[in-house]
């Protein structure tokens, strides 16, 4: 069955510091992956996705992830973090043939002026 | 992109009614449609998957006779909690993917139901 860990509950960086967001996943194949940001109260934002190919991947807002078979992970990076990057990130896997995604529970990042 | 969207994007009731959510995928035909919930500070659960014209297929641990899902359409399907109590308060999401969205899911903006 497939299974995605975001290890970091919380994590707290200052503005214009580095980020990067944790994920490792568990599925039987390759697996879809993607990156999304909610706001308090608001809907999902697709941030970007992994389906096959380079496995360095760019999304909206500066972000990027890197696919990392061997160590099943799908980590969210980004270069300098802006006060309004303040939000709540979910991975996700997305299963072949279902097209079911599973989330995995969560990181809400805080950014200190 | 492909664009959902989901009506209400609030509602409030008193316990014992029934509430209907609608999500409409706007531009192209959505096969199939999942619904998601999620509670406060919680990730998103998957609840059932709806494929146009066949019964929604329920995830394990959730009422079907509670949580009725209707896909009648390719770019309509209904989301009816029926007998609401204050335990069914949460934000209810739901996505959509077609033909033309390949491996992707198109997320709605959600509703947030409140039971009084």
């Amino acid at each position: 069955a497939q299974s995605v860990t975001q290890p970091d509950i919380h994590i707290t960086v200052s503005e214009g510091a580095s980020l990067e967001l944790r994920c490792n996943y568990s599925y039987g194949a390759t697996p879809y992956l993607f990156w999304y940001v909610q706001s308090p109260g608001q809907g999902l934002q697709l941030l970007l996705k992994y389906f096959s190919g380079d496995t360095l991947v760019q999304g909206i807002k500066g972000f990027e992830a890197e696919f990392k078979r061997s160590q099943s992970s799908f980590n969210l990076r980004k270069p300098s973090v802006h006060w309004s990057d303040a939000a709540e990130y979910f991975c996700a896997v997305g299963a072949q043939g279902t097209y079911k995604y599973i989330f995995g529970t969560g990181t809400r990042l805080k950014v200190l002026a | 992109g492909a664009v959902v969207s989901q009506h209400p994007s609030r509602v409030i009731c008193k316990s014992g009614t029934s509430v209907k959510i609608e999500c409409r995928s706007l531009d192209f035909q959505a096969t199939t449609m999942f619904w998601y919930r999620q509670f406060p500070k919680q990730s998103l659960m998957l609840m059932a998957t709806s494929n146009e014209g066949s019964k929604a297929t329920y995830e394990q641990g959730v009422e079907k006779d509670k949580f009725l899902i209707n896909h009648a359409s390719l770019t309509l399907s209904t989301l009816t909690v029926t007998s609401a109590h204050p335990e069914d308060s949460s934000f209810y999401i739901c996505s959509a993917k077609g033909l033309a969205t390949h491996n992707e899911q198109f997320f709605g903006p959600g509703t947030r139901l409140t039971v009084l």
